[in-house]
């Protein structure tokens, strides 16, 4: 396995466009996380699921952003109608924890959104 | 609402030199690791501490749980031009990761 792969590395879109990101887990781990990661902050959660089911998404993440993982494999990420304030670079991670303190995550390369 | 304060929040040393960042929070934790993170890139994970007290040596690197599991620390031994970037802790509370804003260390040769 060749760790966590995120797809596009880059994109540029116009304001209004929507854009979906792609990521690809680690086989056997059944956690996966979105985060977004503004320069010069850590990142920050918006959403995580467990196999195929989405347990938490933040409060703070706005209805214009969506995330699915039809098969408990990959996830996408969707962005509809975006804002220059999207502008960031967007984590995926994953894990699979035997127990509780035992959550190690491990990161893709993210996708940089650049919103014009 | 928890939090996971890091400081300093910028460090810029010479090559050679030692360092500690330090990472806190008035909330207990289950466990808490360290990522190293560079630019254009996702975190690494360097370590998870869990018990408090806990001394964890990675080369260089030694981390540091506080005895009440709220606080931790990063010290870097003679400090290398490869030790640049952006250090990460987070602490593990009820099968979330809480993150701290990070330390962004540059070491000059």
């Amino acid at each position: 396995d060749t760790g966590v792969s995120q797809n596009p590395r880059h994109k540029i879109t116009k304001r209004g466009q929507n854009v979906t990101f792609r990521c690809d887990p680690i086989s056997e781990h059944n956690r996966l996380y979105w985060y977004r990661q503004t320069l010069g902050q850590g990142p920050e959660f918006l959403t995580y699921f467990q196999n195929e089911a989405q347990l938490e998404k933040s409060r703070l993440l706005s209805d214009r952003f969506s995330a699915e993982r039809p098969k408990g494999s990959f996830s996408t990420l969707e962005i509809q109608r975006t804002e220059q304030g999207d502008s960031a670079m967007y984590l995926c991670a994953s894990s699979s924890p035997r127990g509780q303190g035992d959550e190690k995550l491990f990161f893709g390369s993210g996708t940089q959104l650049s919103v014009l | 609402t928890q939090l996971l304060e890091q400081s300093p929040q910028f460090l810029s040393i010479q090559e050679g030199e030692n360092l500690t960042v330090y990472c806190n929070s008035s909330s207990v934790f289950s466990s808490l690791q360290w990522y190293r993170q560079e630019p254009g890139e996702g975190p690494v994970l360097l370590v998870t501490v869990v018990t408090g007290g806990e001394v964890k040596k990675l080369k260089r690197l030694t981390f540091q749980f506080g005895d009440a599991r709220k606080d931790s620390s990063l010290h870097i031994t003679a400090a290398q031009p490869g030790d640049t970037g952006l250090y990460l802790c987070a602490g593990d509370s009820n099968y979330q990761l809480i993150w701290g804003a990070g330390t962004k260390l540059i070491i000059k040769p």
